[in-house]
């Protein structure tokens, strides 16, 4: 049980489009959703949070214009990075939770990358 | 708030060696501690937690973890790496939310 989906795993896109990653909690639902960033040989970095239903918290330095954030519903949640342009460039990942301090269940993570 | 120290950012053992990965933590609550692991290009992979009762637990893949209060840490131990062990491996702190370490990756050789 607690299988999360992320899609698309890889992802091309030109400089200037817009890019939408897909979360989804398979057999659970998920009250709570994360979106992290991780550069190269580095630590997952906390976007935002997002609650069922409600706006998503971003952490401090992260542009909500940019990474825009919508959890619809409680099996999903999406990212859509706007605009994207080379340093937007990474792997994103996704996490569920049933909220509180409760065990987070990862995706598999999409890799960006914007020529 | 709360925070990880993960101390070593690579640890390199033979097959067949104990792994030892150290984790340090902060937390201003009784918090929840983790333990992922990480291959390339995936998501992390939960090894064991720590939330209440028994400090020592016990993980999958044979990997346990000793949650030591007065010490405030959580290391990561395997009494025989095995290749397939070989991967990126964070600690994690949960109180109000969930905080990483910086990582640690493990080398295994034959």
């Amino acid at each position: 049980g607690a299988v999360v989906s992320q899609h698309p795993s890889r992802v091309i896109c030109k400089s200037g489009t817009s890019v939408k990653i897909e979360c989804r909690s398979l057999d659970f639902q998920a009250t709570t959703m994360f979106w992290y960033r991780q550069f190269p040989k580095q630590s997952l970095m906390l976007m935002a949070t997002s609650n069922e239903g409600s706006k998503a918290t971003y952490e401090q330095g992260v542009e909500k214009d940019k990474f825009l954030i919508n959890h619809a519903s409680l099996t999903l949640s999406t990212l859509t990075v706007t605009s994207a342009h080379p340093e937007d460039s990474s792997f994103y990942i996704c996490s569920a939770t049933t909220g509180g301090k409760n065990i987070q269940y990862f995706g598999a993570g999409t890799r960006l990358s914007v020529l | 708030a709360q925070s990880v120290t993960q101390l070593g950012s690579h640890v390199s053992v033979s097959e067949g060696a104990l792994v030892l990965l150290r984790c340090n933590y902060s937390s201003s609550v009784p918090p929840y501690l983790f333990w992922y692991v990480q291959y390339p290009n995936q998501g992390l992979q939960l090894l064991l937690k720590y939330t209440t009762g028994a400090t020592l637990v016990k993980g999958i893949n044979g990997f346990e973890a000793e949650f030591k209060k007065s010490e405030t840490s959580f290391h990561l131990t395997k009494p025989s790496a095995h290749m397939s062990d070989a991967a990126e491996y964070f600690c994690a702190v949960s109180a109000n939310d969930m905080r990483f370490g910086a990582g640690t990756r493990l080398t295994v050789k034959p």
